[in-house]
C-alpha cells in the first residue's frame, strides 16, 4: 500500500502570494493532520480534518485554512505568504480519531518565501 | 508545551544498545505513549507505541513501568544509518501531536 503521499514536494514562492498543499492519505485512513516544521524545531499542528470536518485547529493566524475531500485527501492554503511561512509542511493521516490510532507522515513540501 | 521531556542529545557507537528515556509525568489515563524517527527534511517515521508494560517490534522496544510517568525506548545495536532525530510524544486520538525538539542521537563509526 502506498504510504502517504504530498505534492508538491518543493515550492519556491514570494512574499504576499499564495499557496496550496495537497495530501493523500493513507487508503482507508479518514482522519487527516497538517504540521508546520521550521528548522531546528519539532513539527507543529496546524489543523486536524476528519470525515471532512475541522476538528482540531493549532495556534495559526487566519491565513492559513485547509479541508478534506469526499475521498479524504486533503488541501491546505496560505495566504499573504510572509518569510516566516518558510518551513517543512507536514501532512499526517491516521485510521480513525481513537486513542492508539497511529498517525503516519508524508514527506512533506518544502515551501521556501523569499 | 510538549507533554514530555527527553535529552536533547545522546551519542552512541555502532554496534552498542541506545536507551532513550522520556519522561511524562502528566500522563493521561489516555494516552499512550509514541515514538518517531526523523531525519532531516523528512517526515516522521512511526517507531513505536505503547500504553503500559513491554512493547517489541522489529526495530525497537519501548519500556513503560506501572506508574507510566516515563518510557524508555530502546534500540538494539544501533548503525549509523540510526543517526536521526528521536521524539517522544502522548497521543490519545482525539488531541494532536504536541512535539517538543527531541533527542538527537548521533552514532559513530
Amino acid at each position: 500500500d502506498a504510504g502517504v503521499t504530498q505534492s508538491p514536494t518543493h515550492l519556491i514562492k514570494t512574499r504576499g502570494q499564495h499557496v496550496t498543499l495537497r495530501c493523500s492519505p493513507i487508503s482507508g485512513h479518514k482522519s487527516v493532520s497538517w504540521y508546520q516544521q521550521v528548522l531546528g524545531q519539532g513539527p507543529q499542528f496546524i489543523f486536524q480534518y476528519y470525515e471532512k470536518e475541522e476538528r482540531g485547529r493549532g495556534n495559526f493566524p487566519d491565513r492559513f485554512s485547509a479541508r478534506q475531500f469526499p475521498n479524504y485527501s486533503s488541501e491546505l492554503n496560505v495566504n499573504a505568504l510572509l518569510l516566516g511561512d518558510s518551513a517543512l509542511y507536514l501532512c499526517a493521516s491516521s485510521l480513525e480519531r481513537q486513542g492508539g490510532d497511529t498517525q503516519y507522515f508524508g514527506p512533506g513540501t518544502r515551501l521556501t518565501v523569499l | 508545551l510538549a507533554k514530555t521531556t527527553q535529552p536533547i542529545s545522546m551519542d552512541s557507537y555502532e554496534g552498542q544498545e541506545v536507551n532513550i528515556t522520556c519522561s511524562h509525568n502528566n500522563i493521561a489515563t489516555n494516552d499512550y505513549i509514541t515514538w518517531y524517527q526523523q531525519f532531516p527534511s523528512q517526515g516522521p517515521r512511526f517507531i513505536i507505541q505503547g500504553y503500559k508494560t513491554k512493547v517489541t517490534n522489529e526495530v525497537a522496544s519501548l519500556f513503560i513501568p506501572a506508574d507510566r510517568k516515563s518510557s524508555t525506548l530502546s534500540l538494539p545495536r544501533v548503525s549509523l544509518s540510526d543517526t536521526a532525530v528521536y521524539y517522544c510524544l502522548l497521543f490519545s486520538g482525539y488531541s494532536t501531536l504536541t512535539f517538543g525538539k527531541g533527542t538527537m542521537l548521533l552514532v559513530s563509526p
